[in-house]
């Protein structure tokens, strides 16, 4: 069965420094892996996917994230962040037994201080 | 406007009353998916239909139902509400099973 990890809560950083938001996966095969983020009083949306082309994906508002085969991860960073980054993130694995279910994170919220 | 709207936002309730959520899409998409979201707990699949006569149950879809009036409408019921269905409910859509699902901005229920 598919599942993923979101390592931390709750990440704090400053406007301007790095982001690193942490996920682990478990799958029985090659699978499907999102990023979406949910802004409060928001429904989730897609920042980026990872279908079994390239390893580093590249999503929308500067987030990218790596696929690492061997580390059974899929982490979501950002060079610099944003006051607007604040907000929740979850990590998705997808597994498709006839169709795609999503099997969602806790989520981890990003804390952005001035 | 948004291409997967929910109604109503907010809901406060009481115990033992039947309640619908309404979700309609513009996007054309015949995959459509309830979740509920709990603090702490991710979201969790409820219902999901591939189209109007395919409606299959999800992980937690005791104490409720749904109905697929058409491809784009969607409805989630709880026939008698109780406190623990206290959540945020989510409508998605998708084009094809293995393509990313679109969410509505939620509808937040309370059950007194």
């Amino acid at each position: 069965a598919q599942s993923v990890t979101q390592l931390d809560s709750h990440v704090s950083v400053s406007e301007g420094t790095p982001v690193l938001l942490r996920c682990n996966y478990s799958s029985s095969y090659s699978p499907s892996l999102f990023w979406y983020v949910q802004h409060p009083n928001k429904g989730l949306q897609l920042l980026l996917k990872y279908t079994s082309a390239a390893t580093l994906v590249k999503g929308i508002n500067g987030f990218e994230a790596e696929f690492k085969k061997s580390e059974t991860s899929f982490h979501l960073t950002k060079p610099s962040a944003h006051m607007s980054d604040a907000a929740e993130y979850f990590c998705v694995v997808s597994s498709y037994t006839g169709f795609q279910k999503l099997v969602f994170g806790t989520g981890t919220r990003l804390l952005v201080s001035p | 406007d948004a291409d997967v709207t929910q109604t109503p936002r907010n809901r406060i309730t009481k115990t033992g009353k039947r309640i619908m959520l309404e979700c309609s899409q513009t996007k054309g998409h015949d995959r459509m998916y309830w979740y509920r979201q709990d603090p702490g707990l991710g979201l969790r699949l409820i219902y999901y239909s591939f189209d109007v006569k395919d409606i299959n149950k999800g992980e937690i879809s005791d104490g409720y139902s749904v109905s697929r009036q058409a491809q784009a409408k969607f409805s989630l019921s709880l026939e008698s509400a109780i406190p623990n269905q206290t959540a945020l409910y989510f409508c998605a859509t998708s084009e094809q099973s293995n393509q990313p699902q679109h969410f509505g901005d939620g509808t937040r229920l309370s059950i007194l």
